[in-house]
């Protein structure tokens, strides 16, 4: 079967920087995504990865390794605002895009 | 670019009353729709992809009767809940894409359904 496995939920301080992980068994890969939803909204577009290595995009970098099955999304200078879900989602062979859960992310002061 | 809208953004109903939600692609052609429902503290669930002038692909388990998806036009795709019940209850959100490479998706605001 296609599974994605994240933390369910993380607790992060104001400034710091987390990293969320991300494992994957597929069917089959086409790309590898990062979203952040925050409650009551729909996703918002973070990352895609579909080369092995570090992809940085302001505060926010997506690493991949197809090898290993694994991402994460690295937060830096975390600020009040990313308290959100963040949805690791993989497109597999028929680039359907399977999702994981969703890992909550709580940040204090 | 790339905006996709949804109406309405919140809708309570009574049991057994329909429902439309509409989708719209507001700056592309949308060749393939997707409609995914969400409930609390949950991952999405696809429920059906739908490709322009076809009949949607219904996902396992969801009903193609009770959850109705028209996709008309390149700009437009509607999913109507039939005979609403309670436990239809969710968060519905679309997405859609230019093309037929379904890694550029991009999301509706979502529509929030009480069905009372």
């Amino acid at each position: 079967g296609q599974n994605i496995d994240q933390p369910t939920e993380m607790t992060a301080t104001e400034g710091a920087i987390v990293q969320i992980n991300c494992t994957y068994q597929t069917s089959g890969f086409n790309g590898l995504f990062w979203y952040q939803q925050h409650a009551g909204e729909a996703p918002t577009f973070l990352s895609y990865n579909v080369l092995d290595g570090l992809e940085e995009k302001g505060r926010f970098s997506s690493f991949l390794s197809r090898s290993k099955g694994y991402s994460y999304l690295l937060l830096k200078e975390l600020q009040m605002k990313d308290s959100a879900s963040y949805l690791c989602a993989v497109s597999d062979s028929n680039y359907q895009l399977i999702w994981g859960a969703g890992t909550k992310l709580i940040i204090k002061p | 670019g790339a905006v996709v809208s949804q109406h309405p953004s919140r809708v309570i109903c009574k049991s057994g009353t329909s429902v439309k939600i509409e989708c719209r692609s507001l700056d592309f052609q949308a060749t393939t729709m997707f409609w995914y429902r969400q409930f609390p503290k949950q991952s999405l669930m696809l429920m059906a992809t739908s490709n322009e002038g076809s009949k949607a692909t219904y996902e396992q388990g969801v009903e193609k009767d009770k959850f109705l998806i028209n996709h008309a036009s390149l700009t437009l795709s509607t999913l109507t809940v039939t005979s609403a019940h309670p436990e239809d209850s969710s968060f519905y959100i679309c997405s859609a894409t230019p093309g037929r490479d379904y890694n550029e998706q991009f999301f509706g605001p979502g529509t929030r359904l009480t069905v009372l």
